[in-house]
Formats: structure tokens, C-alpha cells, sequence
């Protein structure tokens, strides 16, 4: 079974662009979630989907970032204008839909995508 | 609001000894803690969780971790080391409180020396 995948791998772009990140969840994962690692600091939670629906957004940081994740599949996450505090690595993760249980759940997390911007 | 540290940066063990990576917690209600380990130029891999039951809690590669409700910990361990255990671990927690949150420590970076 494929796991978390994530495109691109890195990313260079200079402050002011955009850039774009993709995340295709396992297969049958109804849940996504976006994290962000900012240079050796916490793993912070950006949003969660459910589905094509966006359940929690509370993480993230300013309306630079729009995700979306249209038919429900795969996610992308959009920073646009790029800033110099957007570097980090950026973690997609997703689990199973046991809406009971969903606290106990594993969330299976993908490579990151290591964003630089200039 | 729920948290979790990690009070050591770096643990540093000598292979074929044990080891443990601290961790404690701060959340509402019963916790959920999860351990996963990031290896260069790698992904988050999950290796153990701790839900309910036993406070004892085995998981991949060899490596467990104990649940201590007192002390609020979930510390992991392993009892014999190997060089290929060399990585960045990073403990979470998740409560009633952040429906759908992961809050992760800071990361520990663990060097296994030959």
C-alpha cells in the first residue's frame, strides 16, 4: 500500500511568489492534515480536512495560505505572497474515517516538502 | 491548551546500551500520546501510541515506551541501541480538547555511537 505522498520534495522561491504544494493522502484516508515544522521549532497543525471539507483551519497562519482539496482526494496548499517566515517543512498527513475514534487514531505522515524562501 | 516537552536537544548512547528519550504532557481529560521518528531526508514515521490499558507499550524497531500518569510522562525506550536508531524523535499528544490537533514537542535528536 502506497503511504503519504508529497510534491515537490524542496522548493526555492523568492519572497513575493507563489508556490504550491501537493499532498495525495493512503488511498481510502478520508482524512488530511497540513503541519508545519519552522526551523527546529514544534510541528505545529495548520488545518484538517474531512473529506473536501475543511473541519478545523485554526492552525493556519494568515489568509496567505488557502488549502483545498477538491473531490476529496488530494490537497493543495497555496502560500501566495510568499514571505521569509513561510521557510520550514511542510508535513501532510492522513488517517482513517472513525469519526468515533478519531481521537486514538494514527495519522500516517508523508515526506514534507522543504519550502526556502529568499 | 494541551503540550508537550522535550527537555533534551540531543541524547547521546553508546550501541548495545539502553536507551530513553524523555517526554511530558499537558492535556485535558485522558491523553492520547504517540511517538514517531524522523530519519534523514525522511518522513514522520509513526512507531507506538498510547490509548488506554496497559501503561506498558511496545512498538517498532524494538523501542516501547511507559505511560506514567502522576508524572504526566510517556518516555521512550529501548533496551539495547543500535546506530541505525539515529534520528530525530518527536513525541505528540492529542486530548478532547484539540478535536483534530497533533501537538508535537520540540523533537530529540538521538545519536547512537559504534
Amino acid at each position: 500500500e502506497a503511504g503519504v505522498t508529497q510534491f515537490p520534495s524542496h522548493s526555492v522561491i523568492e519572497k513575493g511568489q507563489t508556490v504550491t504544494l501537493r499532498c495525495d493522502p493512503i488511498s481510502g484516508h478520508d482524512n488530511l492534515y497540513w503541519y508545519r515544522r519552522v526551523m527546529g521549532k514544534e510541528i505545529k497543525f495548520l488545518l484538517h480536512f474531512v473529506k473536501e471539507s475543511k473541519q478545523d483551519e485554526s492552525g493556519m497562519p494568515n489568509n496567505r495560505f488557502l488549502a483545498e482539496r477538491t473531490g476529496g482526494t488530494y490537497s493543495t496548499l497555496k502560500v501566495q505572497p510568499a514571505e521569509l517566515e513561510d521557510s520550514g517543512v511542510y508535513f501532510c498527513a492522513s488517517s482513517q474515517d472513525s469519526a468515533a475514534v478519531l481521537y486514538q487514531e494514527t495519522q500516517y505522515f508523508g515526506p514534507g516538502t522543504r519550502l526556502l524562501v529568499l | 491548551a494541551q503540550s508537550v516537552a522535550q527537555p533534551e536537544d540531543q541524547v547521546n548512547v553508546a550501541e548495545g546500551n539502553p536507551l530513553t528519550v524523555k517526554c511530558t504532557y499537558s492535556v485535558s481529560g485522558n491523553p492520547y500520546l504517540f511517538w514517531y521518528v524522523q530519519y534523514p531526508n525522511r518522513g514522520l514515521q509513526f512507531l507506538l501510541k498510547y490509548i488506554t490499558g496497559d501503561n506498558l507499550v511496545k512498538g517498532s524497531y524494538g523501542f516501547e515506551a511507559e505511560f506514567n500518569k502522576s508524572q504526566t510522562s510517556f518516555h521512550l525506550k529501548k533496551p539495547s541501541a543500535l546506530v541505525s536508531d539515529s534520528a530525530l524523535y518527536f513525541c505528540a499528544v492529542r486530548g478532547l480538547g484539540g478535536y483534530s490537533t497533533l501537538t508535537f514537542g520540540k523533537g530529540t535528536m538521538l545519536l547512537v555511537s559504534p
